[in-house]
């Protein structure tokens, strides 16, 4: 199965500031990322799909980059609604499998 | 509006069996595969078990192989999940969540996600 790790486990950062969230795969994926927001009680929701393309209705301060193994989430200006905990998931394989999850919190 | 409804779940004794379901409304349910996705208290997210839109291909994550059977109803627009032989570790919310390839398989609608206890 493919593993799925992330990067950092957690972070608080100040409204307004640029946060920056990895995700490895243990091979290679092509773009086959998902990233997801999950915020406390609800079900996650998709932000990013194919590792760039953001989804309908997902604001524009939210960017995905990268192929291969190695990708990335960019919150280009983090706003208290943000506070969630973030999900990568790969859909190369029929066994799909996420990342642990990174925790964002305002500072 | 597009809409999934999970119901089912409840708190059921170790080795004892459970059946959730899925309703799907205000989409095409027979274009969309499906998955079932688990969040133990407290924990990340649990890739369960995916089905085809036609159900014709089924796979399953070890955790959860041999004791767990998906199976649809296109004709109901619903998602089922057969859980037998639970074990304390299967307790978590359950959720179903859609997908379409043309979107790189992304999951989405999701259900609003059903709690299953095992406990004795």
């Amino acid at each position: 199965d493919i593993q799925m790790t992330q990067s950092p486990s957690s972070l608080s950062a100040s409204v307004g500031d640029r946060v920056t969230i990895t995700c490895r795969a243990s091979q290679s994926i092509s773009t086959y990322l998902n990233w997801y927001q999950q915020k406390p009680g609800k079900a996650p929701k998709v932000l990013i799909y194919g590792a760039s393309s953001l989804w309908s209705g997902v604001p524009s301060r939210f960017r995905g980059s990268g192929s291969g193994t190695d990708f990335t989430l960019t919150i280009s200006s983090l706003q208290p609604e943000d506070v969630a905990t973030y999900y990568c998931q790969q859909s190369d394989s029929n066994f799909r499998t996420f990342g642990p999850g990174t925790k964002v919190e305002i500072k | 509006q597009v809409q999934m409804v999970e119901s089912g779940g409840g708190v059921v004794q170790p080795g004892r069996s459970l059946r959730l379901s899925c309703e799907a409304s205000g989409f095409t349910f027979s274009n969309y595969g499906m998955h079932w996705v688990r969040q133990a208290p407290g924990k990340g997210l649990e890739w369960v078990a995916v089905i085809w839109y036609d159900g014709s291909n089924k796979y399953y994550a070890d955790s959860v192989k041999g004791r767990f059977t998906a199976s649809r109803d296109n004709s109901r627009n619903t998602l089922y999940l057969q859980m037998d032989s639970l074990r304390v570790e299967d307790t978590a919310v359950y959720y179903c969540a859609g997908y379409q390839s043309h979107v790189a398989g992304a999951f989405d609608p999701w259900g609003q996600g059903t709690l299953v206890t095992v406990s004795s």
